[in-house]
């Protein structure tokens, strides 16, 4: 069954460092995505970046990179320069098998703290 | 990227009774996705919404309890009916491409 896996409910930051976010995940799918969203306190879900498993290089957008390891089946995020505001939930997701798009498996989420 | 909206943003309602959740969309799509957040949880999805067909449920979901319509590409609507405090969640409606996936800004549900 296809699954993802955050295994850190809770990570701590400081303003301005890096921090990578864990995820790993588990499918027989050759063809998947991978998908890592935000939600702030007003629950919003918001857009952050997309891995495609077919694609070769990874995937960034501004701040965030996804440390895509294939072979391992991990799709971590990488969050660097880290902002006050960056304090949020965090959520990896990925295409359920078979489904098309916005057929999403989300993961526990893992709670990220920066602190000034 | 698409622009969602979502009526009401929150409500709190009886249990007993029903409540429909409106989602519009700025473009035409051909699925909607409607997804619910229990306090503390992840999201899960409840149904794809295609204009023109009945939706499909996920396991779990029954359209008794989660009505859907889709009159056209740009909108529909989820009922929850007969609610219990156990609705009481973020309802998300979500649309998108193969590498985009966007959600709108959801709907906080309590049940008392």
């Amino acid at each position: 069954a296809q699954k993802i896996t955050q295994t850190q409910p809770g990570m701590f930051v400081q303003e301005k460092e890096a921090v990578t976010l864990d995820c790993t995940y588990d499918t027989s799918d050759p063809s998947y995505g991978l998908f890592w969203y935000k939600q702030p306190s007003s629950g919003e879900m918001i857009f952050l970046i997309y891995q495609g498993s077919y694609d070769q290089q990874n995937a960034t957008e501004g701040r965030y990179s996804l440390n895509f390891q294939k072979a391992r089946k991990s799709a971590n995020l990488v969050i660097s320069a880290s902002q006050l505001g960056d304090s949020a939930m965090y959520f990896c997701a990925m295409t359920q098998k078979g489904g098309s798009q916005g057929n999403l498996i989300f993961g526990k989420g893992t709670k990220l703290s920066v602190k000034p | 990227s698409a622009v969602i909206s979502q009526k009401p943003s929150r409500d709190i309602c009886q249990r007993g009774t029903s409540l429909t959740i409106q989602c519009q969309v700025d473009s035409q799509v051909t699925m909607m996705f409607w997804y619910r957040q229990q306090p503390g949880q992840s999201l899960t999805l409840i149904a794809t919404a295609n204009q023109g067909s009945e939706a499909t449920y996920e396991s779990g979901f029954v359209i008794d309890k989660f009505p859907i319509s889709r009159p056209n590409l740009t909108f529909s609507t989820l009922t929850v009916s007969n609610m219990s405090p156990e609705d009481s969640s973020i309802y998300l409606c979500s649309v998108g491409s193969r590498e985009t996936q966007y959600f709108g800004p959801g709907t906080r549900l309590l049940v008392l």
